[in-house]
């Protein structure tokens, strides 16, 4: 079974541009999370989706926003680039049957954002 | 909302034990992760524990203390790819989500 890829790995942006990020889940996995990690901050929850509907959200920017396809892949866009933007974001995947309860998440590698 | 606390460092020798504690406030508390980060690497699950007591699972043990709102993780014959930040993570029902406290780093030294 593979498992969560995401692409790309590594990004370098200016700021104010704009990003797009991909996560394709573990296949049959319903639930996509997405997270930012900063070395100051730790893993903070940016937002949840099932079945192509956000489902849970972070205390995140309206400048960050996502969507879920019905193939269960999903994408983070974040527009207006700030320096502080610059993180490991990461996306993990669950069967996500049933929210609030215990359902392991699997974490892709992270892509490496980078703002100048 | 819900506060994590945990040690930000920790060092121990190898082939000894170390405990990981971690405390936390939450509403409509529903189990806690445990989750291990090496560096540059994403975080792999290690435990769940949703009733008191004591998980056991080789040399990762995990307990649990929901009236305390407490837990630990309990690292026996410590090896030097330990080395790595383990991440608290406990469930809220309300939220439908987990929350990450920011991670103890473990070092092992030789």
């Amino acid at each position: 079974k593979a498992g969560v890829t995401q692409t790309p790995r590594y990004l370098i942006k200016t700021r104010g541009q704009q990003v797009t990020l991909s996560c394709s889940p573990i296949s049959g996995h319903r639930s996509v999370s997405w997270y930012q990690q900063t070395p100051g901050q730790g893993l903070q929850f940016l937002f949840e989706y099932f079945s192509e509907t956000q489902r849970n959200k972070g205390n995140f920017p309206g400048r960050f926003s996502g969507r879920q396809f019905s193939n269960s892949r999903s994408e983070m866009n974040v527009s207006t680039l700030e320096l502080g933007d610059s993180a490991l974001y990461l996306c993990a995947s669950s069967s996500g049957i049933s929210a609030g309860r215990a359902d392991e998440q699997f974490f892709g590698p992270g892509t490496r954002l980078t703002v100048l | 909302g819900q506060n994590i606390d945990q040690p930000t460092e920790m060092t121990a020798t190898e082939g000894a034990i170390v405990q990981i504690n971690c405390t936390y406030q939450t509403s409509g508390f529903n189990g806690l992760f445990w989750y291990q980060q090496h560096a540059g690497e994403a975080p792999t699950f290690l435990s769940y524990n949703v009733l008191d007591g004591l998980e056991e699972k080789g040399r990762f043990s995990s307990f649990l203390s929901r009236s305390k709102g407490y837990s630990y993780l309990l690292l026996k014959e410590l090896q030097m790819k330990d080395s790595a930040s383990y991440l608290c993570a406990p469930l809220n029902t309300n939220a439908g989500k987990s929350t990450f406290g920011d991670g103890t780093t473990l070092t092992v030294k030789p």
